[in-house]
């Protein structure tokens, strides 16, 4: 059974462009959730989607935005980007995403904003 | 606001020994914990759930969750240097899909 996939693993964009960040999660599941990891903040949470309705939202700006497709693959935008937008971004899926339902997280996409 | 707190270390222990990370929650709600162990320039790895007070083993591995303490643990039995890596600790409280991480504890396991 496949895993979770993301796409791409590495980004280098600069200051004010927008980027577009992809996720596939394990077949079956329905949730995908988003964290930014920095090593100052540890992980952040994003947003979470399921069955293609935002669920849950953390606390970022606008400038991040997310949507669910009809096969759960998910993507994420940040548009404007600032340097402190470098980050590990990860996403997690499980079955239901419900409290005690197990998240798996992709390799990260590793976003470098110069 | 829910808080799951974990010392950062680095928690230092020789090969073979038990190695004891541990973690607080501030949210007495919280019914589910996770625990992911973490590589340098790699992502989370599933690792533990644990669901109801009391102890869960797997392999080497031991899970162990008081919820009256708001207190959950896990142990590392024979230690080896392939543990070395940072573990996260995440609660997810009641009604809730999302969980709170710890911002994890930093584990060498030395020979």
């Amino acid at each position: 059974k496949a895993g979770v996939t993301q796409t791409p693993r590495y980004l280098i964009k600069t200051r004010g462009q927008q980027v577009t960040l992809s996720c596939s999660p394990i077949s079956g599941h329905r949730s995908v959730s988003w964290y930014q990891q920095t090593p100052g903040q540890g992980l952040q949470f994003l947003f979470e989607y399921f069955s293609e309705t935002q669920r849950n939202k953390g606390n970022f700006p606008g400038r991040f935005s997310g949507r669910q497709f009809s096969n759960s693959r998910s993507e994420m935008n940040v548009s404007t980007l600032e340097l402190g937008d470098s980050a590990l971004y990860l996403c997690a899926s499980s079955s239901t995403g419900t409290g005690n339902t197990e998240a798996f997280f992709g390799q990260g996409t590793r976003l470098t904003v110069v | 606001q829910k808080e799951v707190e974990q010392n950062s270390g680095p928690l230092s222990v020789p090969e073979g020994a038990i190695a004891s990370l541990n973690c607080t929650y501030s949210d007495r709600g919280s019914q589910s914990f996770f625990w992911y162990r973490q590589y340098s320039g790699k992502s989370p790895e599933l690792i533990m759930s644990i669901y109801s007070n009391g102890d869960k083993e797997d392999g080497r591995f031991t899970a162990q969750l008081n919820k009256a303490s708001q207190y959950v643990s896990l142990l590392i039995r024979d230690s080896q240097p392939s543990d070395s890596a940072t573990y996260l600790c995440a609660g997810v409280s009641g009604g809730s899909y999302i969980p709170t991480f710890g911002r994890g504890t930093s584990l060498i396991v030395h020979p």
